[in-house]
């Protein structure tokens, strides 16, 4: 079936560093990307996503690259702050415009000052 | 706005006990969803809701677990005869008409002795 795979599963920088975090999707009619961030004991929050009618997407710190050739997309974050330190999860919709998503597996971002 | 929100926050329950996990939306969001996270782990799709329509229950584990919608308001979902393997943290989140974006709830933390 459909999956998102995500890696790595735990990334660890210092901060004002760069953190990177990738996934890959299989389904090819998937055309909804968005990432969402989990701080502990609190559920997941939106943080940008982006459509596959365009190749990248920015919001300040945070920028998101998608290939859909390759079947994969990216999430960017600059400038690193100890703030920024949670999950990230990924996620794709399942099949063309549908509500229903797919998540990664998570990446647990830690951000030393 | 009031976010959504879900009870009860924690659960302890035992192995065999039926447990009812209450989901409220925020107001005016026509979809709803609920998703399984285990520990350390991504998000497991259970069931969707979309406005009238029949339910997508098409993630529900087995026939253990159930839930309905009050029209575009609360929903319930109902774990029967629970085991130890359903322990996991229990998110709901809700949707507005016509936009892809889904709101979390804070989860409720279901521990099955």
């Amino acid at each position: 079936g459909e999956n998102v795979e995500q890696h790595p599963s735990t990334l660890s920088v210092q901060e004002g560093d760069s953190a990177v975090i990738k996934c890959t999707y299989s389904d090819s009619a998937s055309n909804y990307f968005p990432w969402y961030k989990q701080e502990l004991g609190k559920g997941p929050q939106l943080i940008i996503d982006i459509r596959s009618n365009v190749g990248e997407k920015k919001d300040q710190r945070i920028a998101v690259t998608l290939n859909k050739t390759a079947k994969h997309f990216s999430l960017h974050i600059t400038e690193t702050q100890p703030e920024d330190s949670a999950v990230y999860f990924c996620a794709a919709n399942r099949g063309y415009n549908t509500d229903k998503l797919i998540f990664g597996t998570g990446t647990r971002l830690q951000v030393f000052p | 706005g009031a976010g959504v929100s879900q009870s009860p926050s924690n659960k302890v329950t035992e192995k065999g006990k039926d447990v009812e996990l209450r989901c409220d939306p925020i107001s005016g969001h026509t979809a709803l969803y609920w998703y399984r996270q285990r520990l350390g782990q991504g998000l497991e799709f259970l069931i969707y809701f979309q406005g009238n329509s029949a339910p997508d229950k098409s993630g529900l584990p087995s026939d253990r677990f159930s839930a309905e919608r009050t029209g575009e308001s609360v929903s319930t979902l109902t774990i029967q005869r629970t085991q130890q393997e359903d322990s996991a943290v229990y998110l709901c989140a809700s949707s507005p008409p016509n936009e892809k974006t889904q709101y979390f709830g804070p989860g409720t933390r279901l521990l099955v002795l």
